[in-house]
């Protein structure tokens, strides 16, 4: 069984680039939930997909979207990068609909803005 | 809404002693509650979770948590030390495990050797 991975690992990008992050779900996930951890804070909830449409937003502008993929695999995009947007993006891929279960997240892409 | 509160967001114990995370959770209990673990520089991992049935929950690397209705706590329990151990630990309600998560800022925990 394959766990959740993402990529890249890191990314330097400037203010005002835009960025795309990717995540594999685990085996047999249809879900897939993005996460933004800012240092020294807990995770803070972005948004989810399931079944390739959103099912559920935080409070992050419209800059912040994403795509999930038939394959369930998914991406987050950010326009229009702010230096508050470093941080570690973390994807989290779980079973969803009547089974839904636990959460399993992935190793996080470290985002520096400059 | 449910909620969680962590007791200490520093905790430091000696390596070989007991470890104690506390977590109490309001009186709108959850169906769910997860600790996960946060090693340095890395994601999350799922240590364990209460979901319905033992109310003593055993999960990786030694841990384990009781949930106590009577307490409204779901306390991480470790009864030796490992300075692997060195992580942020965070305990986070659920409706049903797959929506959306509320962290709090977590309980660091430091090993002294």
């Amino acid at each position: 069984e394959t766990g959740v991975t993402q990529s890249p690992t890191h990314l330097i990008k400037t203010r005002g680039q835009q960025v795309t992050l990717r995540c594999s779900s685990q085996s047999g996930h249809n879900t897939v939930s993005w996460y933004q951890q800012a240092l020294g804070q807990g995770p803070q909830f972005i948004f989810q997909y399931y079944r390739e449409e959103e099912n559920g937003r935080g409070n992050f502008p419209p800059r912040f979207s994403g795509l999930q993929f038939p394959n369930y695999s998914s991406e987050l995009n950010v326009n229009a990068l702010e230096l508050d947007d470093s941080a570690l993006y973390l994807c989290a891929s779980s079973l969803g609909g009547i089974y839904a279960d636990t959460q399993y997240f992935g190793p996080g892409t470290r985002l520096t803005v400059l | 809404a449910q909620s969680v509160t962590q007791l200490g967001s520093h905790v430091s114990v000696s390596e070989g002693a007991l470890v104690l995370l506390r977590c109490n959770y309001s009186s709108s209990v959850p169906p769910y509650l997860f600790w996960y673990v946060q090693y340095p520089n890395q994601g999350l991992q799922l240590l364990l979770k209460y979901t319905t049935g033992a109310t003593l929950v055993k999960g990786i690397n030694g841990f384990e948590a009781e949930f106590k209705k009577s307490e409204t706590s779901f306390h991480l329990t470790k009864p030796s030390a490992h300075m692997s151990d060195a992580a942020e630990y965070f305990c986070v309600p659920s409706n049903f495990g797959n929506e959306k998560l509320t962290f709090g800022t977590g309980t660091r925990l430091t090993i002294i050797p």
